[in-house]
């Protein structure tokens, strides 16, 4: 059962235009969420998070959405550069004193065409 | 300010075979986690150790186990190597108390023959 979903494989777009990748999540017990960002042959790099208790949050040229009562959260990417071209996860952690793991979607592949 | 490193980057080992992945938490981190990214998977976590012990384990057999020192870096083993375990691994550091950011160092790639 995959608490943390990302529907969209990949996303192609334009330089210097909105990137917007989607995710969705099932378990309602989860209060605080991440985005990362991945290369080939690198970690993941994390973004940027936000706690249940918001729904923006912005960091430069991305900003979080979240939507609790339709469990999703969206990243936007203004303007997007080729260099943002990487997979972007989806992850989400538990509240509660002993959850600390997170949880991650599958992924979706970003690609920013010059 | 170094980060989390990992070693080896690469390894590869046959089947039945035990291997042992080595982390280092990012400067100012006590708490390690491990987790394995399969091809076109997002990370499943496998275990998180604090004050040297395990805090937190995820879906995986016992033949996953691990260790943190008193300086903070831990190890992952893996017994009995079979082909399934072939992944990257990966090793997150954060701050213990609270903090639910964890940042990931660049992995060890396993492969198993």
């Amino acid at each position: 059962d995959q608490q943390v979903k990302q529907n969209s494989p990949s996303l192609s777009v334009q330089e210097g235009r909105i990137s917007i990748l989607n995710c969705d999540y099932t378990n309602s017990m989860f209060d605080y969420f991440l985005w990362y960002k991945k290369y080939p042959a690198e970690g993941p790099t994390f973004l940027i998070s936000i706690s249940s208790i918001k729904d923006k949050n912005e960091d430069g040229r991305f900003t979080v959405f979240l939507n609790k009562s339709a469990k999703h959260l969206s990243l936007h990417i203004v303007p997007s550069q080729p260099g943002d071209s990487a997979v972007y996860f989806c992850a989400a952690s538990g509240s509660g004193g002993s959850n600390y793991k997170l949880t991650f979607g599958k992924g979706t592949l970003l690609t920013v065409n010059p | 300010d170094a980060g989390v490193t990992q070693s080896p980057t690469h390894l590869i080992k046959t089947r039945g075979q035990q291997v042992t992945l080595r982390c280092s938490p990012k400067s100012g981190h006590d708490t390690v986690s491990w987790y394995q990214q399969a091809l076109g998977q997002g990370p499943q976590f496998i275990f998180q150790y604090y004050e040297e012990e395990e805090r937190q384990r995820g879906n995986f057999p016992d033949r996953f186990s691990g260790h943190q020192f008193p300086n903070y870096s831990s190890e992952l083993n893996v017994n009995a190597l079979l082909l399934g375990d072939s992944a990257l691994y990966l090793c997150a550091s954060s701050w213990g108390s609270g903090q639910k950011t964890q940042y990931f160092g660049p992995g060890t790639r396993l492969l198993v023959l």
